[in-house]
């Protein structure tokens, strides 16, 4: 099947600073969504970008489905950023379902 | 405020007694996704429905787990019997067109089975 790969695996930042968060899969998709998952447990839809860029506020994602990999950046952070992102991919061929990669846990301290 | 509601929020029981968890997905979406996360496995998906049918559930253990659509506003996922091993959060999401557009999650079920 599928890999969804992402990294880093763990991120701790001073509240202010920047990250850049990575997707990679294997295989061609024809959807990839961004959640967060926030300290109570909820998924939290970011961005669904199976392709381009977009932009929401302090954050922005940026796919190229073509070279299989997906960047969601989070400028200026703040502590309640904190929580595990994931990114979600779907292939046509294989009904659409997703898979979702490790995720990213990311802490941001005051 | 289109959301999809999963019921019960938290659920304890013991091991070998049913359990019934229940998904109302957002109205107008053909499509339904069942998630299990643990910390060990991450998310996992376990079943999913288009347009009331099952197109996949191979991610369940089908001695013990069932699911199923009786209506287009009601998914329903029984375990029977429970095992501590199940002790999980349960995610439902729906969409329209399944993988094709985006998904939208329910606040799980903690489920602890002791």
């Amino acid at each position: 099947g599928i890999q969804v790969e992402q990294s880093p695996p763990d991120l701790i930042l001073q509240e202010g600073a920047n990250s850049t968060l990575r997707c990679n899969f294997s295989d061609s998709v024809n959807n990839l969504q961004w959640f967060h998952q926030n300290p109570w447990g909820q998924l939290i839809n970011l961005f669904y970008i199976p392709s381009g860029t977009k932009q929401n506020g302090r954050l922005s994602a940026t796919t190229v489905a073509t070279e299989r990999y997906s960047l969601l950046y989070i400028s200026s952070s703040q502590t309640t950023d904190s929580g595990v992102y994931f990114c979600a991919v779907s292939l046509r061929d294989t009904g659409n379902q997703f898979y979702f990669g490790t995720g990213t846990s990311l802490t941001v301290i005051p | 405020d289109a959301r999809v509601t999963q019921t019960p929020r938290h659920k304890v029981t013991e091991m070998g007694q049913e359990v019934t968890m229940r998904c109302q997905p957002i109205l107008g979406h053909n499509t339904v996704f069942w998630y299990r996360q643990t910390m060990m496995q991450g998310l996992e998906l376990l079943a999913y429905f288009r347009n009331r049918a099952p197109l996949d559930d191979s991610g369940m253990p089908k001695d013990r787990f069932s699911a199923e659509m009786p209506d287009a506003t009601l998914a329903t996922l029984k375990i029977q019997p429970s095992e501590p091993r199940d002790s999980a959060v349960y995610f439902c999401a729906s969409g329209q067109r399944g993988g094709d557009t985006e998904a939208f999650f329910g606040q799980g079920t903690r489920l602890t089975v002791v």
